[in-house]
């Protein structure tokens, strides 16, 4: 398997324009976290979710951020308006339960860039 | 609710010196334990882990980690460190609180190792 697949690496876009990051997790895994990762506030769980649904979401800091996951393979992070706070490494990691009954570790991806300018 | 906390935000090292990263949690049910580690510009790697058996873990690289139960704590340490291993280095935690297993990491230490 290639890996958890982000895209893309590098995205700087204007303040107020949309965004779009996205993620492809490792076939068979059934958990799909995303995360944010500041020089501020380090590594932070934005939302997860668990076959195909999101099960947690308190960590999305506003109503400008959304994310979807419409199947097994493909999930995304939107943030409508982008502001320049914004700016951050966002990283997409997946997991299997399997046979570990979940305590096993997450995968992560290559991250997305982004610089909201 | 679960927290991890790497006491030292960067860590200075001669190449071939021994090095011992911290790493605490804080949790009220049986804990998983992780170590990962992030090069330049790219996400994170799985060095390590702990999820019962041996509390001496040992990983990739030359790494190994000991699982504290008592003192809540889960260092890593290699005794002898390369340039190569010059990176930032994230504990992280997992438990059962909610059911899901959900992974909570520290701030990271920086490692940087000086030839």
């Amino acid at each position: 398997d290639a890996g958890v697949i982000q895209s893309p690496r590098h995205e700087v876009t204007e303040m107020g324009q949309e965004v779009t990051l996205r993620c492809k997790p490792i076939s068979g895994h059934d958990y799909l976290f995303w995360y944010r990762q500041t020089m501020m506030r380090g590594l932070e769980l934005l939302i997860y979710f668990n076959n195909n649904v999101p099960i947690d979401d308190s960590g999305m800091p506003e109503d400008r951020f959304s994310a979807k996951m419409p199947n097994a393979s493909f999930s995304t992070l939107k943030i409508q308006p982008s502001e320049p706070r914004d700016s951050a490494v966002y990283f997409c990691a997946s997991r299997e339960t399997g046979g570990a009954g979940g305590r096993g570790e997450a995968f992560f991806g290559q991250g997305t860039r982004l610089t909201v300018v | 609710a679960q927290s991890v906390t790497q006491l030292d935000s960067q860590v200075p090292v001669f190449e071939e010196a021994p090095v011992e990263l911290r790493c605490n949690y804080s949790s009220s049910v049986s804990v998983y334990l992780f170590w990962y580690v992030q090069y330049p510009n790219q996400g994170l790697q799985l060095l390590l882990k702990y999820l019962s058996g041996s509390t001496l873990v040992k990983g990739i690289n030359g790494f190994e980690a000991e699982f504290n139960k008592s003192q809540t704590s889960f260092h890593l340490r290699k005794p002898s460190v390369h340039i190569s291993d010059t990176a930032e280095y994230f504990c992280a935690v997992s438990s059962a609180s909610g059911g899901s297993y959900i992974p909570t990491f520290g701030r990271g230490t920086s490692l940087i190792v000086h030839p």
